[in-house]
């Protein structure tokens, strides 16, 4: 099946740093990617959904100079929190919508941890 | 405002029994339902379902969607141990993924 990568799986960082998290499609085009937070426990939260080429649309509440998203490629969203908190510490997802067959691939998941 | 609740909550059944988790939505141009299992990490796919009344297998889940009742059920029969997880159902329409809360399952040997 269609595999979706994110790097790091784990990062720790002090406060006050910035975080870039990528997301890639491996075997397939993907025009769109969502980037999800989930709190422990808790379940996903849709943050913005990302066009390639194009400037991503961010939910209600989300801050965008927070998290600023890149889709560069039909392979590769980057997510990066900067200036992190540790309130910012959150488990991130991706996901990527296979152009072709719209079924949407999850990554395995950017666990962040802010101290 | 789309929406997906999912009950129980949270299950805690004995290795061999037989579970019913529940989804039900509201979305605007529904296009499909998904299940989802998730343990340590992301979630992962188990199911998407279209069409009304068309059961789906996979070993011992199986899965079925009501498009006139705006439901989903998601039964997982002679569970084990490795079955416990949350168990997320998404559904899809105008939106990205809407997903619930989730229904957190325990199987104790």
């Amino acid at each position: 099946g269609a595999v979706v990568s994110q790097h790091p799986s784990w990062v720790i960082c002090k406060s006050g740093t910035s975080v870039k998290i990528e997301c890639r499609s491996l075997d397939f085009q993907a025009t769109t990617m969502f980037w999800y937070r989930q709190f422990p426990k808790k379940s996903l939260m849709l943050m913005a959904t990302s066009n390639e080429g194009s400037k991503a649309t961010y939910e209600q509440g989300v801050e965008k100079d927070k998290f600023l998203i890149n889709h560069a490629s039909l392979t590769l969203s980057t997510l990066t929190v900067t200036s992190a908190h540790p309130e910012d510490s959150s488990f991130y997802i991706c996901s990527a919508r296979d152009w072709a067959s719209t079924q949407q691939y999850f990554g395995p998941g950017t666990r962040l941890t802010v101290l | 405002e789309d929406k997906v609740v999912q009950s129980p909550l949270s299950l805690v059944v004995h290795e061999g029994d037989t579970v019913t988790l529940n989804c039900s939505y509201e979305v605007t141009n529904f296009r499909s339902l998904l299940w989802y299992k998730q343990e340590k990490k992301a979630p992962t796919f188990l199911f998407m379902l279209t069409s009304s009344g068309i059961e789906k297998k996979s070993g011992r889940l199986s899965s079925i969607l009501d498009k006139k009742e705006l439901f989903s059920i998601l039964n997982i029969t002679a569970t084990q141990t490795g079955d416990s997880a949350v168990y997320l159902c998404a559904s899809s329409g105008n939106t990205p993924l809407v997903f619930g809360k989730g229904t957190r399952l325990s199987v104790i040997a």
